[in-house]
């Protein structure tokens, strides 16, 4: 099995500033054959089911805003909102899917 | 836009076996990988499994021997059973559509079920 372990547990920010989470794989996710790292965020809400934002490490999904992105290869991945807005509050989870699924404990974001 | 909707029981006994049900709308059940994925109170997601319209299914080591999935593409419903069930199972069961890569794209609202005598 595959273990995602995120850091910080929880993170506060003030509006407009950057926040950073770091995941980190107990083994790399980097498929070789196709140099895609099977990795993806996604933010989840207060009672609402999770969102996704980006996959294969750096790819935005449909109608996410440009102020998220990500980025790392193999074991090591960050994920950055570049200037925090009051809608951004929520718990972040990484997600590998190179092998089964695997979630990381997940990040929760707050503001300052 | 693609829409899910889980259904079934809020509340199972010990020992007995956890049924729920998804409802597609807005796709077809065979352009998806359909996964189940629960998050007991407070805690991160477990992706329990998928299925694919061909009938081809995989589920999490951890609960393999625990689990069924199956699709009515009648319906246009996956469901899931998950047999000797504990307090532990205890969680908001998701339906989620993802392709092959498992990338959920797609989640339902969630159903909580709470394992209780």
């Amino acid at each position: 099995d595959i273990v995602m372990t995120q850091s910080p547990d929880s993170l506060v920010v003030s509006l407009g500033e950057r926040a950073t989470i770091n995941c980190k794989a107990s083994q790399s996710v980097l498929y070789t054959s196709n140099n895609k790292n099977y990795l993806a965020w996604y933010q989840q809400k207060p009672g609402q089911p999770p969102k996704l934002l980006i996959y294969w490490a750096s790819a935005r999904a449909s109608g996410v805003p440009d102020r998220f992105s990500g980025s790392g290869s193999g074991t090591d991945f960050t994920f950055t909102i570049s200037s925090l807005q009051a809608e951004d509050v929520a718990v972040y989870y990484c997600q590998q899917y190179y092998g089964t699924p695997s979630f990381g404990q997940g990040t929760k974001l707050e503001i300052k | 836009q693609v829409q899910l909707q889980e259904s079934g029981p809020g509340l199972v006994k010990p020992s007995e076996t956890l049924s729920l049900t998804c409802t597609v709308s807005g796709a077809s059940i065979s352009t998806y990988y359909w996964s189940w994925i629960r998050q007991p109170p407070g805690k991160t997601l477990e992706w329990i499994g998928y299925i694919y319209y061909t009938g081809d299914t995989n589920s999490n080591p951890s609960l393999k021997s625990r689990v069924t999935i199956s699709m009515d593409t009648s319906l246009n419903q996956v469901s899931l059973k998950l047999s000797s069930v504990t307090a532990a199972d205890t969680a908001v069961y998701y339906c989620a559509a993802s392709g092959i890569d498992l990338v959920h794209d797609y989640w339902g609202q969630g159903a909580l079920v709470t394992v209780s005598s």
